[in-house]
């Protein structure tokens, strides 16, 4: 059974610090892998990832893949309160369907 | 260009009663789908449909039917509504051509509150 699994479940930190987010998976025909990011709405769409060891980066947030481990994470440097929020993971595989992870909680302390 | 679209943003609905979510997108894309969203759960996919005139099953498709009136609109019917499916549910669309076009955009979303 395809699954994905996102650890920890929730994390709280200070503004400022450095966190790590992981996104493991069992899929079969991986095709990509995507984060998002959950406040309160609809998720809004991160980063999107095909080819092993190729860091994607946008301004403080950046994520990697490892295809061979079957896992990635998704890194926030000098996080900000504005950061708070639910990470999500999901692998898209040769069918139509995506397969979510339950997310991170991330929670920024000022 | 609103991206997809829901409505209507909330609902409650007295058990037995029938209700259908309506979802629009205008970015010409080929696959659509609703997902269900409950603490600790995560999203879980209710129904998707690859292409116009297509739509299958998801995880959770019990209590729920759907239809792909045209390229842009999927909707999601109740046709007898539950306690158990007092949800957030989103819509979202992508386009599966090339892996890297896998970027699925989601709807603001419906809270829905069956009594």
């Amino acid at each position: 059974e395809d699954k994905v699994v996102q650890s920890p479940l929730s994390l709280v930190v200070h503004e400022g610090d450095t966190v790590t987010l992981n996104c493991s998976y069992e899929v079969t025909n991986f095709r990509s892998l995507l984060w998002y990011k959950q406040e309160k709405k609809a998720p809004t769409f991160l980063f999107m990832l095909t080819s092993s060891g190729i860091e994607k980066k946008s301004g403080r947030l950046s994520s990697i893949l490892d295809k061979k481990e079957l896992f990635s994470i998704l890194n926030i440097t000098a996080t900000q309160t504005g950061d708070s929020a639910v990470y999500l993971c999901a692998v898209t595989s040769g069918t139509y369907k995506y397969i979510f992870g339950t997310g991170t909680r991330l929670k920024v302390l000022a | 260009n609103a991206g997809v679209t829901q409505t209507p943003k909330f609902q409650v609905l007295k058990t037995g009663q029938s209700m259908t979510l309506q979802c629009a997108q205008d970015m010409n894309h080929n696959s659509m789908y609703w997902y269900r969203q409950d603490p600790g759960m995560g999203l879980r996919l209710i129904y998707y449909s690859a292409s116009e005139g297509t739509t299958d099953k998801g995880e959770v498709p019990n209590g729920y039917n759907v239809s792909r009136l045209n390229k842009r609109e999927f909707s999601l019917r109740l046709e007898s509504a539950a306690p158990s499916q007092t949800s957030v549910y989103f819509c979202a669309s992508s386009d599966r051509g090339l892996p890297e076009e896998d970027t699925q955009y989601f709807g603001p979303g419906t809270r829905l509150t069956v009594l």
